[in-house]
This record gives C-alpha cells, structure tokens and sequence, in this order.
C-alpha cells in the first residue's frame, strides 16, 4: 500500500523561501518508472500541478512558477522536496505530493495522494 | 499549455437522476504511440484530497462505483454519474497527463437538489 505524507511550515513570510517534504512509504523513489509530484490548491481555487521528480532524477517544472521550484528526492529517506523561493501571499494553498503510477512502462494519473498541507503566506 | 476546460461550474441533481459533466482540451489527449486518451478524473470532498476515478478517460479504478462512467476521446471528454447518491455530493475534476506542465480543469461542484 502506498502512502505519502506532506510536512512543512504552517506560516511563512512573503519573499522567504518554503521547504515542504513529502515521506513514501509503499514504494522505493529508486524504482523505474516511479515518480511523484506536487499539486497545489489554492482556497476556492482549481488544482495546480507544480512539479514531478522521476527516479532517475529527471525533473519537470510548471513554467507557470517562472523558476521558483526546486524539486529533489532522497531515496535513502524515502521523501521528495519542494522549494518554493520568493514566495507571496497569492502561493497561500494547500499543498499535495501525489504518486504517478507507472504500469505496463507507462506513466499514468496520480493515484494515490496525501492529505495535503495548509501553508500560509503572510507577514 | 494544454488547457482543459470544464462545464458547467457547478450543477444540482435530484437524488436518483443523473449528473454530467464535460471536460474539453485544447489539443487532443491521444498519444500515437498506444492510441490512449490521457485524461484522469478525480473526485474531491471537502477537507480530502483528490480521489482518482477514471484512468485514460475510461478505466475505472477498483472500488469505484459503477454508477460511475467516464467517455469520450480526443478532445471531449464526459463523466457521468447515474443513480445521484448523497454520497456523490463533491467536486470533479478533469486532468491531462500526457505531457508537462499537467493542467487540471477548473473543477464541477456536484450538489443534490
């Protein structure tokens, strides 16, 4: 069974930067074909996917963030993180790391989510 | 960007009718390669997150009711919900997965009537 789980700061200043960590259990982050992403929402808003680190340390970014991401993983400790830098109130949301399935040699929708974390931005 | 649009925003149902919500990209989600449509829904209660429901817009996940359908192909894609239970009551949501940056739909609220 896969499980992930988001941690990180509750509040965070504008223009500071925001680290959040996602803990897989279930799976190994060096596994081929496994990856996992970051999706926001923000209140009342749509879904926005931000960012997805595959195992092999490929990265894709939402281009949407103009370079604020940082993705990375440490399999070792079975977590990804994200950095947001230079962060402003309109990045207050919460937070989700999900699991992209990878079946057959193929990548697939985000089955399996966390329950996300509230992270606001505000001084 | 691939752009999904989704309608309508919200939509009440009687219990025991049918809801249906549409889901249109921009650009045609079938990859060439495997001839599959690359478009998931998710369903979402309030204080959860995203359920996946259907997988290349049609493949239900275990579990899922059958009372839930997904279709389409290309750029059109529906979901439909038959037989509206209480439990049906959340927001739906449209994603393409076939290529970065994903992008989601603005969401369909389903409430009862």
């Amino acid at each position: 069974q896969i499980t992930l789980k988001e941690s990180g700061p509750t509040l965070v200043k504008p223009t500071q930067t925001l680290t959040l960590t996602c803990t897989v259990s279930g799976i190994s982050l060096r596994t081929s074909g496994e990856s996992v992403g970051w999706i926001r929402q923000s209140p009342g808003k749509a879904l926005e996917w931000l960012a997805l680190i595959y195992w092999d340390d490929d990265k894709r970014y939402s281009p949407s963030l103009n370079n604020r991401l940082t993705i990375t993983k440490d399999a070792s400790k079975s977590q990804v993180v994200l950095t947001v830098t230079n962060v402003d109130p309109v990045d207050t949301a919460i937070y989700y790391c999900a699991h992209r399935r990878f079946v057959e040699w193929e990548s697939d929708a985000f089955d399996v989510w966390g329950r996300g974390t509230m992270v606001t931005v505000s001084s | 960007d691939i752009v999904m649009t989704q309608s309508p925003d919200s939509v009440a149902v009687s219990l025991g009718e049918r809801a249906t919500i549409y889901c249109k990209s921009s650009q045609s989600l079938i990859y060439r390669s495997n001839n599959k449509n690359y478009l998931a829904w998710y369903q979402q209660k309030p204080g959860q997150p995203p359920k996946l429901l259907f997988s290349w817009a049609s493949t239900r996940e275990f579990g899922v009711s059958d009372r839930f359908s997904g279709s389409g192909s290309g750029t059109d894609f529906t979901l439909t919900i038959s037989r509206l239970q209480a439990e049906d009551a959340a927001i739906y949501h449209c994603q393409q997965y076939l290529s970065t940056p994903f992008t989601f739909g603005g969401g369909t609220r389903v409430e009862i009537k």
